[in-house]
C-alpha cells in the first residue's frame, strides 16, 4: 500500500532555509512514470503546487517560487527532499508531498502525506 | 501566470445535485483533476483526466469538460460530501501546475 510522510521543522525563522523530507513506501521513484510533487496550503487558504521530481530526474518548479526551491531524490532511501530558501512569514503553511504521474499518464496526486505545518516566525 | 477560477461557495440541500465549475484558458486542451478536502485532512483525488474516477470514488461524482470550463457534479449530495473542492490542471506548456481557489460545498 502506498504511504507518504513529510518530516521537518515545525518552526523556522525568517530568512532561514527550510528543508522538508518526504519518505514514501509502496512505490519506487525508479519506476517509469512515477513522480512526487510538493504542495502547500497556508492556513485557511487554497492549495498551491510547488514542485515535482520525476523518476528520470526531471524537475519542475512553480515559476513564482523557482529561485527559492530545490527538489531532489534519494531512491535508495525512498525519499524526496524539498528545500526552500529565504523563508518569510507568508510561507507559513501545511506542506504536503504526494505521489503523482506525468500529464496524461493516469491518476495524478493520487496519494498524499498527512502534511506538516511549518510556521515562519522570529 | 496561469489561473483556474472557481466559485467560492456552493450550497445545496441533501439529495440535490451540486455542480462546481472551474474556468481556465487551457482547459480546452488540458485535463482537469478534482480533489475533495475535508476539514483538517489531506486532499483526496476524486476525478482525474476530466472524467475518470479513481477506484473507491462513488459514481455520484461525475465530471466533464466543456470549452474553457471543467465541471464537477455530485448527484444525491450528502452531508458527508461537505468539503472544499479544488480543480487542478496545467498550463499550455504542461510544466506549470495550478490549483483553483477552491469551492466550499455546503449540504444543508
Amino acid at each position: 500500500q502506498v504511504t507518504l510522510r513529510e518530516s521537518g521543522p515545525a518552526l523556522v525563522k525568517p530568512t532561514e532555509t527550510l528543508t522538508l523530507t518526504c519518505t514514501f513506501s509502496g512505490f519506487s521513484l525508479t519506476t517509469n512514470g512515477m513522480c512526487v510533487s510538493w504542495i502547500r496550503q497556508p492556513p485557511g487558504k487554497a492549495l498551491e503546487w510547488l514542485a515535482r521530481i520525476d523518476w528520470d530526474g526531471d524537475e519542475y518548479y512553480n515559476t513564482s517560487l523557482k529561485t527559492r526551491l530545490t527538489v531532489s531524490k534519494d531512491t535508495s532511501k525512498n525519499q524526496v527532499v524539498l528545500t526552500m530558501t529565504n523563508m518569510d512569514p507568508a510561507d507559513t503553511a501545511t506542506y504536503y508531498c504526494a505521489r503523482t504521474r506525468p500529464y496524461g499518464s493516469g491518476p495524478a496526486l493520487d496519494f498524499w502525506g498527512q502534511g506538516t505545518l511549518v510556521t515562519v516566525s522570529s | 501566470s496561469y489561473e483556474l477560477t472557481q466559485p467560492p461557495s456552493v450550497s445545496v440541500s441533501p439529495g440535490q445535485t451540486a455542480r462546481i465549475t472551474c474556468s481556465g484558458d487551457a482547459l480546452p486542451r488540458k485535463y482537469a483533476y478534482w480533489f475533495q478536502q475535508k476539514s483538517r485532512q489531506a486532499p483526496v483525488l476524486v476525478i482525474y483526466e476530466d472524467t475518470k474516477r479513481p477506484s473507491g470514488i462513488p459514481e455520484r461524482f461525475f465530471a466533464f469538460s466543456s470549452g474553457t470550463k471543467a465541471i464537477l457534479s455530485i448527484s444525491g449530495a450528502q452531508v458527508d460530501d461537505e468539503a472544499d473542492y479544488y480543480c487542478y490542471s496545467t498550463d499550455s506548456s504542461g510544466n506549470q501546475w495550478v490549483f483553483g481557489g477552491g469551492t466550499r460545498l455546503t449540504v444543508l
